[in-house]
């Protein structure tokens, strides 16, 4: 049973450029939530995807976009990097009802120079 | 507005000692807390979980305890393995699945 699995593993970027990311959940789960962890903090929360819809937006700008997929696979882009857009970026899963808890991936590190 | 507080960044514990875990929430709309362990290189992992309705639950060598009246959770382990050293994060949700962390403590088990 395959958790949730999340592309790139590492990604070095220019300070401008564009960036995605790429996540697959959980077996049997239909929500995508994108966190980003900077050194030192716990995740902080971007968006919530279920039924290829936005559900829930953190504090985060518009450069910041995601998209489900039909598959329940999701997407997270960010425009116009900056360097403080350095950080680790994970994706979890879970189921949408209900209170259940998220299943995170390995995350992926992104390194705006 | 770090609305999840763990104090104490750093715990050192020996083996097959208990190590507790504080974490305080200021959101009173939370009513669903959870631990997660992260090593390094890895994505957190749910470790326990408690609804506001109770005030304890319990797997194995994990324990949370949750206050509500006084805002507070602690984490249990006991006993205490060197495969336990980790950061811990407490995290807290209002009924949508949307988890606010703490920063999390690192915790050191020495053999």
């Amino acid at each position: 049973d395959a958790g949730v699995t999340q592309s790139p593993t590492h990604l070095i970027k220019t300070r401008g450029q564009q960036v995605t990311l790429r996540c697959s959940p959980k077996s049997g789960h239909d929500t995508v939530s994108w966190y980003q962890q900077a050194l030192g903090q716990g995740p902080q929360f971007i968006f919530q995807y279920y039924e290829e819809e936005e559900r829930q937006r953190g504090n985060f700008p518009d450069r910041f976009s995601g998209h489900q997929f039909p598959n329940y696979s999701s997407e997270l882009n960010v425009n116009a990097l900056l360097l403080g857009d350095s950080a680790l970026y994970l994706c979890a899963s879970n189921h949408y009802r209900g209170a259940n808890p998220l299943h995170f991936g390995n995350g992926t590190r992104l390194t705006v120079t | 507005d770090q609305q999840v507080k763990q104090n104490s960044p750093s715990l050192s514990v020996q083996e097959g000692r208990i190590s507790i875990l504080n974490c305080d929430y200021t959101n009173s709309m939370f009513d669903y807390f959870l631990w997660y362990k992260k090593y390094p290189a890895e994505g957190p992992t749910f470790l326990i979980s408690i609804s506001s309705i109770k005030d304890k639950n319990e797997d194995g060598r994990f324990t949370v305890f949750l206050n509500k009246s006084a805002k507070h959770l602690s984490l249990h382990i006991v006993p205490s393995q060197p495969g336990d050293s980790a950061v811990y994060f407490c995290a807290a949700s209002a009924g949508n699945n949307r988890l606010a962390f703490g920063k999390g403590n690192q915790v050191v088990v020495i053999p």
